[in-house]
C-alpha cells in the first residue's frame, strides 16, 4: 500500500530535550516536505526536499532541522524544543513540483512541549 | 496578500443541499490545483485535482477559471459524512494552501 508514515504519532516532551520525528514514504517520491498546523494559521511549510541531499527552508524553519540521506526518509529534528513548537506536524511527499502531481500526507504527529 | 484565499466559513447546510466553495489565487503562473479534505485533527486527503476543462467525480465537481484566477468546488446532495474542512491547494513551483473552508452538513 502506497503511504507516508510518521513516528511517533503523539509525543509529550520537555523544553530543550532533542527529538526526532521520522517520516518515510514507499512511493519513490522525489519531493518531501514538513508542515505544521496550528489553529487559525493553517498549514505552514517548515522545510522541503527536492531530492536526496537537497533541502531548503520553507516559511517557518526556525528551530528545526532536516536531512535527506535516502530518498524514502525525511526526518524532522528539533534540537532544543520550546513550547511554541507545540503543534500538529505533517510530513508529505509528491513525485515532484512540476506538472500536476499531488501531495500525499502522513497521519500527523501531535507534539506537546512543556 | 496571501497566495491562496478561501472563505473560512463555516458553511452550515442541510443534508441533500448543494454547496459551493470558491478559492482565489494571486499568481497567474500557477501550475496545478487541488482540493483536499481534512477531518478534524487528521491528515489532509486529496479529494480531486482540478483540470482546466473542469472535472467531476460523483457528487463533486471542480472548476478552474484562469482568467479570474479562482477554482471552485461544488458538492451536490450533501451527506453528513461530507462535514469536514476543504483545503484549496495551488502549485506555483511550491504548494500553497488556503486556510480551509469548514462545512457542516446537518440532518
Amino acid at each position: 500500500e502506497a503511504q507516508v508514515t510518521q513516528n511517533p504519532r503523539y509525543l509529550i516532551t520537555v523544553t530543550g530535550k532533542k527529538l526526532t520525528v521520522t517520516c518515510s514514504q514507499n512511493m519513490n517520491h522525489e519531493y518531501m516536505s514538513w508542515y505544521r498546523q496550528d489553529p487559525g494559521l493553517g498549514l505552514r511549510q517548515i522545510y522541503y526536499s527536492m531530492n536526496v541531499e537537497v533541502t531548503d527552508k520553507g516559511d517557518v524553519p526556525e528551530g528545526y532541522k532536516v536531512s535527506r540521506k535516502e530518498k524514502r526518509n525525511f526526518p524532522l529534528i528539533l534540537e532544543s524544543p520550546s513550547p511554541n513548537q507545540t503543534s500538529l506536524y505533517f510530513c508529505a511527499s509528491s513525485r515532484g513540483l512540476a506538472g500536476t502531481y499531488e501531495q500525499y500526507f502522513g497521519p500527523g504527529t501531535r507534539l506537546t512541549v512543556t | 496578500r496571501k497566495e491562496v484565499e478561501q472563505d473560512p466559513g463555516p458553511f452550515n447546510v442541510p443534508e441533500g443541499a448543494t454547496v459551493a466553495f470558491n478559492c482565489t489565487y494571486s499568481n497567474s503562473a500557477s501550475q496545478s490545483f487541488f482540493w483536499y479534505r481534512q477531518d478534524c485533527r487528521k491528515e489532509p486527503k486529496l479529494l480531486m485535482s482540478v483540470y482546466s476543462s473542469g472535472n467531476e467525480d460523483g457528487r463533486f465537481t471542480a472548476q478552474l477559471n484562469r482568467a479570474s484566477q479562482y477554482i471552485s468546488l461544488l458538492i451536490r446532495d450533501s451527506k453528513l459524512s461530507d462535514s469536514a474542512t476543504y483545503l484549496c491547494v495551488v502549485n506555483i513551483g511550491k504548494f500553497y494552501f488556503g486556510s480551509g473552508t469548514k462545512l457542516n452538513v446537518k440532518p
